[in-house]
Protein backbone atom coordinates (compact mmCIF):
# COMPACT_ATOMS: atom_id res chain seq x y z
CA UNK A 1 0.00 0.00 0.00
CA UNK A 2 1.24 3.72 -1.36
CA UNK A 3 1.76 5.84 2.28
CA UNK A 4 1.12 9.29 2.28
CA UNK A 5 3.10 11.73 4.28
CA UNK A 6 1.94 15.02 4.91
CA UNK A 7 3.77 18.11 6.83
CA UNK A 8 3.55 19.90 8.57
CA UNK A 9 0.93 19.10 10.97
CA UNK A 10 -0.30 22.30 11.81
CA UNK A 11 0.80 25.68 11.03
CA UNK A 12 0.15 29.10 11.81
CA UNK A 13 0.16 32.19 9.73
CA UNK A 14 -0.97 35.02 8.96
CA UNK A 15 -3.24 36.82 6.48
CA UNK A 16 -1.56 37.62 3.37
CA UNK A 17 1.33 35.03 4.15
CA UNK A 18 2.38 32.50 1.88
CA UNK A 19 1.50 29.27 2.96
CA UNK A 20 2.95 26.06 1.57
CA UNK A 21 2.44 22.05 2.91
CA UNK A 22 4.21 19.27 1.52
CA UNK A 23 2.81 15.74 0.93
CA UNK A 24 5.42 12.58 0.20
CA UNK A 25 4.51 9.24 -1.71
CA UNK A 26 6.26 5.82 0.13
CA UNK A 27 6.53 5.05 -3.79
CA UNK A 28 6.32 6.50 -7.98
CA UNK A 29 2.71 8.27 -8.24
CA UNK A 30 3.08 9.89 -11.16
CA UNK A 31 1.04 12.92 -10.92
CA UNK A 32 -2.13 10.80 -9.51
CA UNK A 33 -2.79 13.97 -6.20
CA UNK A 34 -5.54 15.22 -5.09
CA UNK A 35 -5.98 18.36 -2.44
CA UNK A 36 -8.94 19.04 -0.58
CA UNK A 37 -10.23 21.28 1.70
CA UNK A 38 -11.69 20.57 5.16
CA UNK A 39 -13.92 22.95 6.99
CA UNK A 40 -15.50 21.81 10.57
CA UNK A 41 -19.17 21.67 9.82
CA UNK A 42 -18.73 21.77 5.72
CA UNK A 43 -18.85 19.41 2.88
CA UNK A 44 -15.24 18.77 2.12
CA UNK A 45 -14.19 20.65 -1.24
CA UNK A 46 -11.73 19.63 -4.02
CA UNK A 47 -9.09 22.27 -4.93
CA UNK A 48 -6.70 20.76 -7.23
CA UNK A 49 -6.53 17.30 -9.01
CA UNK A 50 -4.17 15.46 -10.67
CA UNK A 51 -1.35 17.34 -8.95
CA UNK A 52 -1.30 20.93 -10.45
CA UNK A 53 -4.78 21.42 -12.25
CA UNK A 54 -6.97 23.83 -9.89
CA UNK A 55 -11.00 22.50 -9.68
CA UNK A 56 -13.04 24.94 -11.38
CA UNK A 57 -14.11 27.78 -8.67
CA UNK A 58 -11.36 27.63 -6.89
CA UNK A 59 -9.30 30.57 -6.24
CA UNK A 60 -6.30 31.27 -8.30
CA UNK A 61 -4.74 31.76 -5.20
CA UNK A 62 -4.31 27.83 -4.59
CA UNK A 63 -2.03 26.05 -6.56
CA UNK A 64 -0.32 22.57 -6.31
CA UNK A 65 3.46 20.97 -7.95
CA UNK A 66 5.24 18.23 -8.60
CA UNK A 67 5.24 14.48 -9.12
CA UNK A 68 6.40 11.24 -8.26
CA UNK A 69 7.23 11.08 -4.72
CA UNK A 70 7.06 14.86 -3.77
CA UNK A 71 4.08 16.96 -3.72
CA UNK A 72 3.73 20.58 -2.39
CA UNK A 73 0.33 23.07 -1.88
CA UNK A 74 0.50 26.21 -2.10
CA UNK A 75 -1.77 29.16 -1.40
CA UNK A 76 -0.59 32.62 -2.06
CA UNK A 77 -2.01 34.62 -0.19
CA UNK A 78 -3.22 33.31 2.85
CA UNK A 79 -7.11 34.79 3.71
CA UNK A 80 -9.16 34.61 6.70
CA UNK A 81 -11.74 31.91 4.83
CA UNK A 82 -8.42 29.82 4.33
CA UNK A 83 -8.47 28.52 7.72
CA UNK A 84 -9.24 24.91 7.66
CA UNK A 85 -7.61 21.49 7.67
CA UNK A 86 -5.60 20.76 3.89
CA UNK A 87 -5.21 16.46 3.14
CA UNK A 88 -3.52 15.28 0.04
CA UNK A 89 -4.74 12.16 -1.60
CA UNK A 90 -3.18 9.74 -4.36
CA UNK A 91 -5.35 7.66 -6.88
CA UNK A 92 -2.81 5.66 -8.62
CA UNK A 93 -3.97 2.41 -7.41
CA UNK A 94 -6.17 1.02 -4.70
CA UNK A 95 -6.29 1.62 -1.46
CA UNK A 96 -6.56 5.32 -1.85
CA UNK A 97 -4.87 7.34 1.36
CA UNK A 98 -4.82 10.38 2.37
CA UNK A 99 -2.37 12.36 4.31
CA UNK A 100 -2.94 12.85 7.90
CA UNK A 101 -3.97 17.02 7.06
CA UNK A 102 -2.35 20.14 7.60
CA UNK A 103 -4.11 22.03 9.84
CA UNK A 104 -3.70 25.86 9.26
CA UNK A 105 -4.53 28.06 12.04
CA UNK A 106 -4.28 32.29 12.21
CA UNK B 1 -27.08 21.78 -8.81
CA UNK B 2 -25.06 18.82 -8.05
CA UNK B 3 -25.77 17.23 -4.50
CA UNK B 4 -25.39 14.47 -2.31
CA UNK B 5 -27.42 14.50 0.97
CA UNK B 6 -26.36 11.30 3.77
CA UNK B 7 -28.39 9.94 6.00
CA UNK B 8 -28.70 6.87 8.42
CA UNK B 9 -26.11 7.54 11.22
CA UNK B 10 -26.66 7.30 14.48
CA UNK B 11 -25.68 5.33 17.46
CA UNK B 12 -25.35 1.54 17.19
CA UNK B 13 -23.75 -1.35 19.51
CA UNK B 14 -20.67 -2.99 18.42
CA UNK B 15 -21.52 -5.95 16.49
CA UNK B 16 -24.28 -4.19 15.62
CA UNK B 17 -25.74 -3.02 11.33
CA UNK B 18 -26.78 -0.04 10.52
CA UNK B 19 -27.03 1.33 6.99
CA UNK B 20 -26.02 4.20 5.17
CA UNK B 21 -27.96 6.21 2.45
CA UNK B 22 -26.11 9.24 -0.04
CA UNK B 23 -29.38 10.61 -1.94
CA UNK B 24 -27.51 12.23 -5.48
CA UNK B 25 -29.34 15.40 -7.58
CA UNK B 26 -28.01 17.49 -10.14
CA UNK B 27 -26.41 15.03 -12.17
CA UNK B 28 -27.07 11.61 -14.03
CA UNK B 29 -25.96 9.06 -11.42
CA UNK B 30 -25.30 6.49 -13.47
CA UNK B 31 -22.37 8.04 -14.77
CA UNK B 32 -19.85 8.23 -12.31
CA UNK B 33 -18.53 6.04 -9.75
CA UNK B 34 -19.34 6.90 -6.55
CA UNK B 35 -17.05 6.23 -2.93
CA UNK B 36 -17.37 6.58 0.54
CA UNK B 37 -15.12 8.16 2.90
CA UNK B 38 -14.99 8.52 6.83
CA UNK B 39 -13.11 10.85 9.40
CA UNK B 40 -12.86 9.24 12.95
CA UNK B 41 -12.96 12.07 15.91
CA UNK B 42 -9.56 13.69 15.62
CA UNK B 43 -8.53 11.58 12.77
CA UNK B 44 -7.92 12.07 9.02
CA UNK B 45 -9.55 11.12 6.23
CA UNK B 46 -10.14 7.10 5.26
CA UNK B 47 -11.08 6.09 1.70
CA UNK B 48 -13.96 3.27 2.39
CA UNK B 49 -15.80 2.06 -0.66
CA UNK B 50 -15.93 2.80 -4.39
CA UNK B 51 -18.53 1.18 -6.31
CA UNK B 52 -18.43 1.40 -10.34
CA UNK B 53 -21.30 3.20 -12.50
CA UNK B 54 -23.54 -0.09 -12.95
CA UNK B 55 -22.66 -1.90 -9.64
CA UNK B 56 -20.84 -4.12 -11.51
CA UNK B 57 -17.35 -3.81 -9.63
CA UNK B 58 -16.73 -2.93 -5.83
CA UNK B 59 -13.72 -2.01 -3.91
CA UNK B 60 -13.32 -1.93 -0.11
CA UNK B 61 -10.22 -0.82 2.32
CA UNK B 62 -8.74 -3.32 4.24
CA UNK B 63 -10.60 -2.04 7.48
CA UNK B 64 -13.66 -2.69 6.60
CA UNK B 65 -13.47 -5.73 3.69
CA UNK B 66 -15.95 -8.50 4.76
CA UNK B 67 -17.95 -6.18 7.18
CA UNK B 68 -19.07 -3.15 4.89
CA UNK B 69 -21.16 -3.74 1.51
CA UNK B 70 -21.54 -0.97 -0.96
CA UNK B 71 -24.51 -0.26 -3.28
CA UNK B 72 -26.24 1.43 -5.52
CA UNK B 73 -29.81 1.99 -7.53
CA UNK B 74 -29.62 4.34 -10.20
CA UNK B 75 -33.50 4.80 -11.09
CA UNK B 76 -33.66 6.04 -6.78
CA UNK B 77 -30.75 8.01 -7.62
CA UNK B 78 -28.99 6.65 -4.49
CA UNK B 79 -25.95 5.14 -3.05
CA UNK B 80 -26.00 2.91 0.16
CA UNK B 81 -23.36 1.58 2.65
CA UNK B 82 -24.31 -1.49 4.83
CA UNK B 83 -22.55 -1.83 7.74
CA UNK B 84 -22.23 -4.98 9.37
CA UNK B 85 -20.00 -6.14 12.47
CA UNK B 86 -19.51 -2.83 13.61
CA UNK B 87 -17.16 -1.91 16.07
CA UNK B 88 -15.73 1.07 18.21
CA UNK B 89 -13.27 1.87 15.62
CA UNK B 90 -15.60 2.65 12.92
CA UNK B 91 -17.17 5.42 14.78
CA UNK B 92 -16.56 8.49 12.19
CA UNK B 93 -18.49 10.83 10.04
CA UNK B 94 -19.26 9.15 6.73
CA UNK B 95 -18.95 11.02 3.26
CA UNK B 96 -20.04 10.22 0.26
CA UNK B 97 -18.64 11.40 -2.89
CA UNK B 98 -18.96 11.21 -6.68
CA UNK B 99 -16.25 9.98 -8.71
CA UNK B 100 -14.98 12.46 -11.49
CA UNK B 101 -12.20 12.46 -14.01
CA UNK B 102 -9.26 10.16 -12.94
CA UNK B 103 -9.97 10.16 -10.37
CA UNK B 104 -10.97 12.99 -7.96
CA UNK B 105 -13.93 13.20 -5.13
CA UNK B 106 -15.87 16.11 -6.62
CA UNK B 107 -18.79 16.85 -4.56
CA UNK B 108 -18.79 15.65 -1.11
CA UNK B 109 -21.98 15.20 1.02
CA UNK B 110 -21.93 16.94 4.42
CA UNK B 111 -21.18 13.64 5.73
CA UNK B 112 -23.38 11.67 8.81
CA UNK B 113 -22.20 10.39 11.95
CA UNK B 114 -22.16 7.02 12.85
CA UNK B 115 -21.47 6.44 16.62
CA UNK B 116 -20.79 2.49 17.64
CA UNK B 117 -20.84 2.47 21.91
CA UNK B 118 -22.43 0.23 24.54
Amino acid sequence: DIQMTQSPSSLSASVGDRVTITCQASQDIKNYLNWYQLKPGKAPKLLIYGASSLQSGVPSRFSGGGSGTYFTFTISTLQPEDIATYYCQHYDDLPWSFGQGTKVEV
Amino acid sequence: EVQLVESGGGLVQPGGSLRLSCAASGFTLSDHWMTWVRQAPGKGLEWVANIKQDGSEAYYGDSVKGRFIIARDNVRNSVYLQMNSLRVEDTAVYYCTRICGVWWFDPWGQGTLVTVSS
